[in-house]
């Protein structure tokens, strides 16, 4: 069956880089879009950027200069990259399969931001 | 950027009609198609997807949930409400790159 999964890690210094990979089964990434898609505590949901099935990609225009999703389809993985990471980022970030809309979801991974 | 603009809350009565509306700055339509769509989210999990096109129901979603709409304004409705149904709503677009709105917060009286 469809699944993603977030890993990463819960805990990034301020000014740091964020890393995150997500990791889906049941469908191929040249088959179905990927889009990260984050919420901060207590707040509502902000689509950060997509990875498209060809490999091209599309951002947020708040987050477009820090921001960097690629993919390795071998390993089904895709990867999420923001630099310069203030307070504001913390966040449960969220992978998502884009079909007709974000048909499946994974469980979402709590960044905190801090030092 | 499409902003989409969803009222904070709403309450009803067990076994009433919710009726959760979205409304957009821009026409969401594209050939045919309404680029709108409807999650539920309860506190601690992911959302999940209810409605897609404005009015597909997704896999596995009862047909006490429906959508409807085009163009710059949009309607989740759910009847008749059941206890399980206390969540937040939101209703993204994608006719561009996508936008959410802010959720509707759905509460029993």
């Amino acid at each position: 069956q469809v699944q993603l999964k977030e890993s990463g890690p819960g805990l990034v210094q301020p000014s740091q880089t964020l890393s995150l990979t997500c990791t889906v089964s049941g469908f191929s990434l040249t088959s179905y879009h990927v889009s990260w898609v984050r919420q901060p505590p207590g707040k509502g949901l902000e689509w950060m950027g997509v990875i498209w099935t060809g490999g091209s990609t599309a951002y947020n225009s708040l987050l477009k200069s820090r921001l960097s999703i690629s993919r390795d389809i071998s390993k089904s993985q895709v990867f999420l990259k923001m630099n310069s990471l203030q307070t504001e980022d913390t966040a449960t970030y969220y992978c998502a399969r884009e079909g007709e809309a974000l048909d499946y979801w994974g469980q979402g991974v709590m960044v905190t931001v801090s030092s | 950027d499409i902003v989409l603009t969803q009222s904070p809350a709403l309450a009803v009565s067990l076994g009433q009609r919710a009726t959760i509306s979205c409304k957009t700055n821009q026409n969401v339509d594209y050939y045919g198609n309404s680029y709108m769509h409807w999650y539920q989210q309860k506190p601690g999990q992911q959302p999940k997807l209810l409605i897609y096109l404005a009015s597909n129901l997704a896999s596995g979603i009862p047909a006490r949930f429906s959508g409807r709409g085009s163009g710059t304004d949009f309607t989740l409705t759910i009847d008749p409400v059941e206890a399980d149904d206390t969540a937040t709503y939101y209703c993204q677009q994608s006719r561009n790159l996508p936008t959410f709105g802010a959720g509707t917060k759905l509460e029993l009286k």
